[in-house]
């Protein structure tokens, strides 16, 4: 099974309320990552979690806050979000925190912030 | 400074016609290259990853080439389908950082 799962598959949010993005994978892989899409534009790196460990932050603002309840689960939890939040969330996984390995990406989850 | 660049940025073909996707990269030192196809609104899927000994790497009608010295490659699309239509993505892999330089992409559709 090489697939990684993201609830939910939309999301509307006004600009004061709380949510949590939900992200899955039973393949065994130990670093798991969060990127955020905007349309035309490649995905990029928000958070990289290592054995559970949050292992990169690229300089993301506190309004979002990743947590990594366990080696299958990671969640994005949402706060105070700002229009151009809005954007397609993907999740994604790979067997060790190293680019030789692939990297398994969801589905994505299309967030817009009102 | 690592960069990725692809041509063209947008191709349009007819279904069942060949076509090629470039991706030049200036990202040093080099670890691995890969191709992702991206469908509007979902998650990219990886097609190939190739190192730099590998030059040529096929996934049943998409074949990729690798031209390490000239930091060149190409993805090469056999007898095109309608569900071709979507984002190709290059993505280099800078082998000092553990970081990924991804190219802009180039929008592919395909027409009956």
């Amino acid at each position: 099974d090489t697939e990684v799962t993201q609830t939910p598959k939309h999301l509307v949010m006004g600009m004061t309320n709380k949510k949590s993005l939900k992200c899955e994978q039973h393949m065994g892989h130990r670093a798991m990552y969060w990127y955020k899409q905007k349309a035309k534009k490649p995905p990029e790196l928000m958070f990289v979690y290592s054995y559970e460990k949050l292992s990169i932050n690229e300089s993301v603002p506190s309004r979002f806050s990743p947590e990594c309840p366990n080696s299958s689960l990671l969640n994005l939890h949402l706060h105070a979000l700002q229009p151009e939040d809005s954007a397609l969330y993907l999740c994604a996984s790979s067997q060790e925190w190293d680019n030789t390995y692939e990297q398994y990406f969801g589905p994505g989850t299309r967030l817009t912030v009102t | 400074k690592n960069q990725v660049e692809q041509s063209p940025q947008s191709l349009i073909i007819l279904e069942g016609k060949n076509c090629t996707l470039q991706c030049n990269y200036t990202v040093s030192p080099f670890s691995n290259l890969r191709w992702y196809k991206q469908d509007t609104g979902r998650g990219p899927v990886s097609l190939t990853i190739m190192t730099f000994s590998e030059n040529t790497k096929s996934n049943g009608r998409y074949t990729a080439t690798l031209d390490a010295d000239t930091k060149q490659s190409s993805l090469h699309i056999t007898a095109s389908q309608l569900s071709d239509s979507a984002s190709y993505i290059c993505v280099v892999n800078a082998g000092n950082n553990r970081k990924l330089i991804w190219g802009l992409g180039t929008s592919l559709g395909v027409n009956p």
